[in-house]
């Protein structure tokens, strides 16, 4: 079964509006860490926010901030305020702790979003 | 403080022949993962390290193999290429192993196999 389910292949987004990118993951473990990252076309991947299992309050870094549902086990990036800098790949991804031994990152699909004027 | 460097950024080679690459991670971090993003394929772990040692690695063939130095730069050897091996391969670091603590990836190297 696929750990992390990025369903939206692409996105576009008018500059200055906001934008969410959904993520949904699977993990039996209690305590796992959700990321999201950002791939331009120069292949480099941005870290952009962190959401720990145990944090109760949704993360916040700038522009971005991600929708914590525990329940659902969906962790979502919004981005506020589109730049077209924001033009990219958006990936989601999980890291377990299984063990101690694990440590990698799981990742989604990812998203790619066009910010258009 | 410099981020994560790669070299080189492109590596041309033909089937059969073996590549070195080369990832030097931020300034006080211990662990080196290295991933493949293939086409089609996404982002696959390949392998970890962390003080010296192999800690983890993906469902990839023996042939792909590395190393990591008293220094904690890393080299990731591909032997016997093959045509499904061109990719993107990207080295992340990270401080710790805890679940919090983030993988900072570099440029990549892409690799190209004729």
């Amino acid at each position: 079964a696929q750990k992390i389910t990025q369903t939206q292949p692409g996105m576009f987004v008018q500059e200055k509006e906001a934008v969410t990118l959904d993520c949904t993951y699977d993990t039996s473990d209690q305590s796992y860490g959700l990321f999201w990252y950002k791939q331009p076309s120069s292949g480099e991947m941005i870290f952009l926010i962190y959401q720990g299992s145990y944090d109760e309050q949704n993360a916040t870094e700038g522009r971005y901030s991600l929708n914590f549902q525990k329940a659902r086990k969906s962790a979502n990036l919004v981005i506020s305020a589109s730049q077209l800098g924001d033009s990219a790949m958006y990936f989601c991804a999980m890291r377990e702790v299984n063990t101690g031994t694990a440590s990698k990152l799981t990742f989604g699909t990812g998203t790619r979003l066009q910010v258009t004027l | 403080e410099a981020g994560v460097t790669q070299s080189p950024t492109h590596l041309i080679k033909t089937r059969g022949q073996q590549a070195t690459l080369r990832c030097s991670p931020i300034s006080g971090h211990t662990s080196v993962y290295w991933y493949q993003q293939a086409l089609g394929l996404g982002l696959q772990f390949l392998l970890w390290y962390d003080e010296g040692e192999e800690r983890n690695r993906g469902n990839f063939p023996p042939r792909f193999s590395g190393r990591q130095f008293p220094n904690y730069s890393s080299e990731l050897n591909v032997n016997a290429l093959e045509l499904e091996d061109s990719a993107l391969y990207l080295c992340a670091s990270s401080s710790g192993t805890v679940t919090q603590e983030t993988q900072y990836f570099g440029p990549g190297t892409r690799l190209l196999v004729l």
